[in-house]
């Protein structure tokens, strides 16, 4: 079963607005990453962010963790049609050395 | 310095048939691991491989396997394909943390379409 669950499943947003995707997991993890894909395309690592941290911020991105709540955000700030893509997160769990457990994405579309 | 390499990009293949995909890793990382991307499943963990050795498997049945060679470059094969088996193949390399697993670094992937 997937690990990370994403919400919203798609998002809709004019050029300049922020954008804000959900992801859930279900056991502990030792770091959750969030990566971006262009249709069609290989992943692009954006951000790591590790059990022990609550926030992290690059570029216009802003990661926070909740590992009480088994749940992370990220927040794209100011976005561009350029950010248009789908972002997925990935979790790296306990006891699953090697493999990350993606959740099914949030597919972005920013409108110029 | 040079990315994920993975060959062929595009193939077609008829039921019952087998194919071979392949990977070469950016230089230096020694952890290879493969995704199946399904508009239906998702990325699903395939496999993941570290100095020539399998590490973890994902739930997939045994027509698919993989390698790793010394070199680091890895091959993945599914034999009997089924119509199913159509998806991105995507391949991923890192170094290898010892506090988990790191950033991954992936290629364009291979689009097998089973036909």
């Amino acid at each position: 079963s997937q690990q990370g669950e994403e919400d919203p499943q798609a998002l809709s947003i004019q050029e300049g607005e922020n954008a804000t995707m959900n992801c859930s997991y279900k056991t502990s993890i030792n770091n959750l990453q969030w990566y971006r894909q262009n249709s069609g395309r290989g992943l692009v690592h954006l951000i790591l962010i590790r059990s022990n941290e609550r926030e992290k911020h690059s570029g216009r991105l802003r990661v926070t963790l909740d590992t009480s709540k088994k749940s992370s955000s990220l927040l794209i700030t100011a976005s561009r049609a350029a950010d248009t893509a789908s972002y997925f997160c990935a979790t790296d769990a306990y006891n699953q050395g090697g493999k990350l457990i993606f959740g099914q994405g949030t597919e972005l579309s920013v409108k110029p | 310095k040079a990315g994920v390499t993975q060959t062929p990009r595009y193939l077609i293949k008829t039921r019952g048939q087998q194919v071979t995909l392949s990977c070469s890793p950016i230089s230096g990382h020694r952890s290879v691991s493969w995704y199946q991307q399904t508009p239906g499943q998702g990325l699903q963990f395939l496999f993941e491989y570290f100095s020539e050795t399998q590490r973890n498997k994902g739930n997939f049945p045994g027509r698919f396997s993989g390698r790793q060679f010394s070199n680091s470059r890895s091959e993945m094969n599914v034999s009997t394909l089924e119509l199913g088996d159509s998806a991105l193949y995507l391949c991923a390399s890192s170094l290898d943390p010892s506090d988990g697993t790191g950033e991954l670094f992936f290629g364009e992937g291979s689009r097998l379409t089973v036909l």
